[in-house]
């Protein structure tokens, strides 16, 4: 079974630096998906970034960039130039890229809840 | 314009009473699923439906109960609630199929059982 572990329940940073969360993720498969949500206190789950297993250049969204290490099975954010909106819980997850029933079924990680210090 | 819609947004209710969260989607997605949010924030997936057909079922309780009446809907009724099913949850929608498609989530229904 696939899982999902972030060993960092917490993390602050100031503003206008920089941050980086930590992603690992346990699998047999070789072709998959990887993201990052995003959860601010309204609840809402924002798509942050994702990556295709197969591409080996690393994605990247503005301020918010990985570093997809497959051979490691890590996926780690950096946030860049923080902002004081970017304050939220983190959440890394998983999604075979060929699960046979074609469904998005995504494994989370426990979350990583970010403070932005002004 | 909400492209997943949850009602309510918050649900507080007695022990052992019957509730229903209702989601739509307008997005003309075939695949719909249902996912909770324990009190630790953990997030794990219960059911998922395509084309009202059901895909994924988790191991949840069967008080549980998801109905799919068309593909744009997808609503969880759950019997006899009990204190541990107090959560956050969360109704998505995708499109079937490997590729580039996105998950879209609705705000989600916090259910407070007391």
């Amino acid at each position: 079974a696939q899982t999902v572990t972030q060993s960092q329940p917490e993390m602050s940073v100031q503003e206008a630096e920089t941050v980086t969360l930590s992603c690992t993720y346990d699998t047999s498969e070789s072709d998959y998906y990887l993201f990052w949500y995003k959860q601010p206190p309204s609840r809402q789950m924002i798509l942050v970034i994702r990556q295709e297993a197969y591409k080996q250049q690393n994605a990247t969204e503005n301020r918010f960039s990985v570093n997809f290490q497959k051979a490691a099975k890590s996926f780690s954010l950096k946030i860049s130039d923080s902002q004081l909106g970017d304050a939220a819980m983190y959440f890394c997850a998983y999604r075979i890229a060929y699960s046979g029933a074609g469904s998005y079924q995504l494994t989370f990680g426990k979350g990583t809840k970010l403070s932005v210090i002004p | 314009d909400t492209a997943v819609s949850q009602t309510p947004k918050y649900l507080v209710t007695q022990m052992g009473n019957d509730k229903s969260i209702k989601c739509e989607q307008n997005l003309g997605h075939d695949t719909m699923y249902w996912y909770k949010q324990d009190s630790k924030k953990f997030l794990k997936i219960m059911f998922s439906y395509n084309n009202k057909e059901l895909i994924i079922n988790e191991t949840v309780p069967n008080r549980f109960s998801p109905k799919s009446p068309d593909k744009a809907h997808l609503n969880l009724h759950i019997n006899s609630l009990e204190l541990g099913d107090s959560a956050v949850y969360f109704c998505a929608s995708s499109l079937w199929g490997v590729g580039d498609e996105k998950l879209f989530f609705g705000s989600g229904t916090q259910l407070s059982v007391l």
